[in-house]
């Protein structure tokens, strides 16, 4: 199948400090993104959805303007927590599928990023 | 709307158990019905899938059936092994025009030597 790396895989960051994500389709070219949070035993909530050179689409009740994405080329998708809070604390899980090829229609997931704000 | 419904866990098994977890959706049309995995600290992985009306997906010992009369993507296993023991997810994706899946809440599954 098709591969999705994260970068880290996990990170620790002081309250008030931004983190960047980073979600990589290795052998495909991924048209489309997502971002999942997941909390401690609990399913994958949906937090965004983001296109190839669009802006993401948030779920109700989710803050634009705290987890910025970006998704700038094919390959390539940012999640950025900005002024991160012990809250923010959580497993994100970013996805990516494509529309021909190799990735086609699937999601293929990441292996995730577990986040510690202190 | 749609959606995704899981039987609650933890299902606890005895090793070479049999295993059934639940899964039943609501959606028009013919939508796609997929299994995940996730172990401990890790990201979700395909078990198996199924696009259409009684297709059976299998997978190192693992299989669903599509049931649409039924609305039902039940995972089996006919013997279990302790390294099974993990999360599971049940979740499909719409027909129509768009790539996002709706996920099930997760069973977890865990499996004594």
């Amino acid at each position: 199948g098709a591969v999705v790396s994260q970068h880290p895989s996990w990170v620790i960051c002081k309250s008030g400090t931004s983190v960047k994500i980073e979600c990589r389709s290795l052998d495909f070219q991924a048209t489309t993104m997502f971002w999942y949070r997941q909390f401690p035993k609990q399913s994958l909530m949906l937090m965004a959805t983001s296109n190839e050179g669009s802006k993401a689409t948030y779920e109700q009740g989710v803050e634009k303007d705290k987890f910025l994405i970006n998704h700038a080329s094919l390959t390539l998708s940012t999640l950025t927590v900005t002024s991160a809070h012990p809250e923010d604390s959580s497993f994100y899980i970013c996805s990516a599928t494509g529309t021909s090829g190799k990735g086609t229609y699937e999601q293929y997931f990441g292996p995730g990023t577990r986040l510690t704000v202190t | 709307g749609d959606s995704v419904t899981q039987m609650e866990g933890p299902v606890t098994l005895s090793e070479e158990a049999f295993l059934t977890i639940n899964c039943t959706y609501t959606a028009t049309g013919y939508p796609s019905l997929f299994w995940y995995v996730q172990y401990p600290g890790e990201g979700l992985q395909l078990l198996l899938k199924a696009t259409k009306a009684d297709d059976k997906g299998s997978n190192k010992g693992f299989e669903a059936t599509y049931r649409k009369e039924t609305t039902s993507f039940h995972l089996e296993k006919g013997s279990v092994q302790v390294s099974d023991s993990a999360v599971y997810f049940c979740a499909l994706r719409p027909t129509s025009g768009t790539y996002k899946y709706i996920f099930g809440t997760g069973t977890r599954l865990k499996v004594l030597a």
